[in-house]
């Protein structure tokens, strides 16, 4: 089955720019989403189709993917950033959808 | 408003049988596939399978496959995940999500039913 990496976690000081990555075999052939989950709540969509964000969304997310990694960057950090993100695919060849490691967003 | 209603938290035995829902509304129901996500404590999120509401077509994770009973009334607009002999180590939350059809992304989640199970 189709396995995506994340690091476990990445702290970043306010104001500067946190990158979260998602590895996965050729994923620059696939579509990769990213969604957010702050403590205690339920995961939201923050990032979709690599780069794309749904309404509401602040512009300081973005999102790249190319080669075996894709790649989550939050520009300009706040404290309300803290939360674990998830990337996401659909893999075609088994037709499930899979989720990565997870990864959690620590600002110092 | 455009939600999908979870049913509420539940504590059983080991070996009971369990059935949680997830309500959409404000959306058209059948537009949209339904999965469910089960997230373990302090664990990440794991796919567990989906279903199209339409025509009630669904995919199991091989992980899930043979534990799980993923169904939907179109009429109620809603889906279900069910079990018919739980584990403790079925505790967990379960989120279910809505995927457009011919899309990849969930773009809408529940807010998720916690199963407690425990003897």
């Amino acid at each position: 089955s189709y396995v995506l990496t994340q690091p476990p976690s990445v702290s970043v000081a306010p104001g500067k720019t946190a990158r979260i990555t998602c590895g996965g075999n050729n994923i620059g052939s696939k579509s990769v989403h990213w969604h957010q989950q702050k403590a205690g709540q339920a995961p939201v969509l923050v990032i979709y189709n690599d780069s794309d964000r749904p309404s509401g969304i602040p512009e300081r997310f973005s999102g790249s993917n190319s080669g075996n990694t894709a790649t989550l960057t939050i520009s300009r950090v706040e404290a309300g950033d803290e939360a674990d993100y998830y990337c996401q695919v659909w893999d075609s060849r088994s037709d499930h959808d899979v989720f990565g490691t997870g990864t959690k967003v620590t600002v110092l | 408003e455009v939600q999908l209603v979870q049913s509420g938290a539940e504590v059983k035995k080991p070996g009971e049988s369990l059935k949680i829902s997830c309500k959409g509304s404000g959306y058209s129901f059948t537009t949209y596939w339904i999965a469910w996500v089960r997230q373990m404590p302090g664990k990440g999120l794991e796919w567990m399978g989906i279903i199209d509401p339409g025509d009630s077509d669904t995919r199991y994770s091989p992980s899930f496959q043979g534990q799980i009973s993923i169904s939907a009334d179109k009429s109620m607009t809603t889906a279900y995940l069910q079990w018919t002999s739980l584990k403790t180590s079925d505790t967990a939350i379960y989120y279910c999500a809505r995927r457009t059809s011919g899309k990849t992304y969930f773009d809408l989640w529940g807010r998720g039913t916690l199963v407690t199970v425990s003897s």
